[in-house]
């Protein structure tokens, strides 16, 4: 079965500093990696995705992440955050493990005070 | 454009009672989503209809939970009866494939259930 793992539940950052959100995932095939957010009081939305190519995936919001292989992970970075990036954090993949569905990590709680 | 929705966005029922959960997902879009993320814990997948057809259910819980979509437009998701575990966020999406390859999964705001 596959799984994905998020490092932090819950990081505190002040504005300006830099951000990796850690993202670990179990599945031996091919997977579609994705990080969703969810603004508070709004709906979960994507933040960019990975399916195949160039490793390093821009999204949107000057948020970045990159997908090592051999590490299995699939890590979250933005080289200065904003107070307006306070946020739940999801990283989520697709596998071909026979559901359709998308597989998440129970998320991180991101806290930028001004 | 109209983005997913979702009624309730809030319901408090108590153990033992039913609920019928809603979703519309983007006009157009024929694949359709439920996740449910219980306290602390992950968001998981339940099922995914195509249309109107289950293409997989392999993630609901047990037979207390039916979701249907009749037509292949919105979706209703029923506990019956509920139990106190069954308290979480419901999560509907939807999508729109296009030659086989993934399309981006739009979220509903969910539904908080709260069994009593």
């Amino acid at each position: 079965a596959q799984s994905v793992s998020q490092h932090n539940h819950h990081v505190i950052l002040s504005e300006a500093a830099s951000l990796e959100l850690g993202c670990n995932y179990s599945y031996g095939g091919t997977v579609n990696l994705f990080w969703y957010v969810q603004y508070p009081g709004q709906h979960l939305q994507l933040l960019l995705k990975y399916f195949s190519g160039d490793p390093l995936v821009k999204g949107i919001k000057g948020f970045e992440a990159e997908f090592i292989k051999s590490k299995f992970s699939f890590n979250l970075r933005k080289p200065s955050v904003q107070w307006s990036d306070t946020a739940e954090y999801f990283c989520a993949i697709l596998g071909g493990g026979g559901a359709d569905g998308l597989t998440f990590g129970k998320g991180t709680h991101l806290i930028i005070q001004p | 454009e109209a983005g997913v929705t979702q009624f309730p966005s809030h319901s408090v029922i108590e153990k033992g009672q039913t609920v019928t959960l809603r979703c519309d997902p983007i006009s157009g879009h024929d694949n359709l989503y439920w996740y449910r993320r219980v306290m602390g814990k992950e968001i998981k997948f339940l099922l995914h209809f195509v249309k109107e057809s289950k293409q997989d259910e392999s993630g609901m819980p047990n037979n207390r939970f039916l979701a249907e979509r009749t037509g292949g437009t919105y979706s209703t998701l029923k506990v019956q009866p509920a139990e106190l575990e069954d308290s979480g966020v419901y999560f509907c999406a939807s999508s729109q494939p296009r030659g086989g390859k993934y399309n981006e999964q739009f979220f509903g705001p969910g539904t908080r259930l709260t069994v009593l």
